[in-house]
C-alpha cells in the first residue's frame, strides 16, 4: 500500500516564476493538507482540502493556491515566487472519519529552491 | 494564538533513556501528537495523547498533563537510528489545522 506520493522531489525556480507541486494521498484518505517547512523549523500549515474544497487556510498569501481532484489527489500552486518561498513542501493526508487519531501520513516532500 | 515550546537539541548515548519536553499554550485543546523526522525525510506519526497519562508504544512513550499544559516523549533503549528531529503538535482550536513546535534535534552517540 503506497503512502503519500509527492512530485517532483526537487525543483529549482527563478524569482517571479510559478510552480505546481503534486500530491497523491494514501489509499483510503480523503483529506489533504499542505505544509511549508523551512530549514530547522517545524511545518507551517498552508491549507487543507476536503471534498475538492479548501476547508481551512493558514497565514499564507493568496499567491499560494491549491486544488483537490475527485480522486483526492491535490496540487499546490505558488505564483510570483520569492526567495523566501524556498522550503520543503509537505503534503499530509488523513481520513475524515476515524475512531482513533492516527495522525497525518506525510509525503517525503518537494524541496523547492528559488534563485 | 497557540504556541508550542521544545528544547532545540538533546544529546544522549546509545542504550540510554531520553525525555523530550513540550509545553503549549492553547485556547482549546484536542490532544498532543508527536512526530519523528529524519534528515531529508517525511515526518512520521509516533503517538497521540488526548487524555492525561502515559501512552506506550514499544520503546517510545508519550505523556500528557492537561492541567500543566505539558507533555513529553520518552525514548528508551536509544539506538543510533533514533537520531532525528522530534516535533510535538496540537490541533488549533475550532479549526482543522495542526500547529507544530519548532522541533527537538536528538543526537544519539555511540
Amino acid at each position: 500500500d503506497a503512502g503519500v506520493t509527492q512530485s517532483p522531489t526537487h525543483l529549482i525556480k527563478t524569482r517571479g516564476q510559478q510552480v505546481t507541486l503534486r500530491c497523491s494521498p494514501k489509499s483510503g484518505h480523503d483529506t489533504v493538507s499542505w505544509y511549508q517547512q523551512a530549514l530547522g523549523q517545524g511545518p507551517q500549515f498552508i491549507f487543507q482540502y476536503y471534498e475538492e474544497e479548501e476547508r481551512q487556510r493558514g497565514n499564507f498569501p493568496d499567491r499560494f493556491s491549491g486544488h483537490q481532484f475527485p480522486n483526492y489527489s491535490s496540487e499546490l500552486n505558488v505564483n510570483a515566487l520569492l526567495l523566501g518561498d524556498s522550503a520543503l513542501y509537505l503534503c499530509a493526508s488523513s481520513p475524515t472519519l476515524e475512531r482513533r487519531n492516527y495522525g497525518y501520513t506525510f509525503g517525503s516532500g518537494t524541496r523547492l529552491t528559488v534563485v | 494564538g497557540q504556541s508550542l515550546e521544545q528544547p532545540s537539541e538533546v544529546t544522549a548515548v546509545e542504550g540510554a533513556i531520553v525525555q523530550i519536553n513540550c509545553t503549549y499554550q492553547t485556547s482549546g485543546f484536542y490532544g498532543l501528537s508527536w512526530y519523528q523526522q529524519h534528515d531529508g525525510g517525511a515526518p512520521t506519526f509516533l503517538s497521540y495523547n488526548a487524555l492525561d497519562g502515559l501512552e506506550e508504544t514499544g520503546r517510545f512513550s508519550s505523556f500528557l498533563s492537561r492541567s500543566d499544559s505539558y507533555g513529553y516523549l520518552l525514548l528508551q533503549e536509544l539506538q543510533m537510528k533514533d537520531s532525528a528531529s522530534y516535533f510535538c503538535a496540537v490541533r488549533d482550536s475550532g479549526t482543522y489545522k495542526y500547529i507544530f513546535g519548532t522541533g527537538t534535534r536528538l543526537k544519539v552517540l555511540a
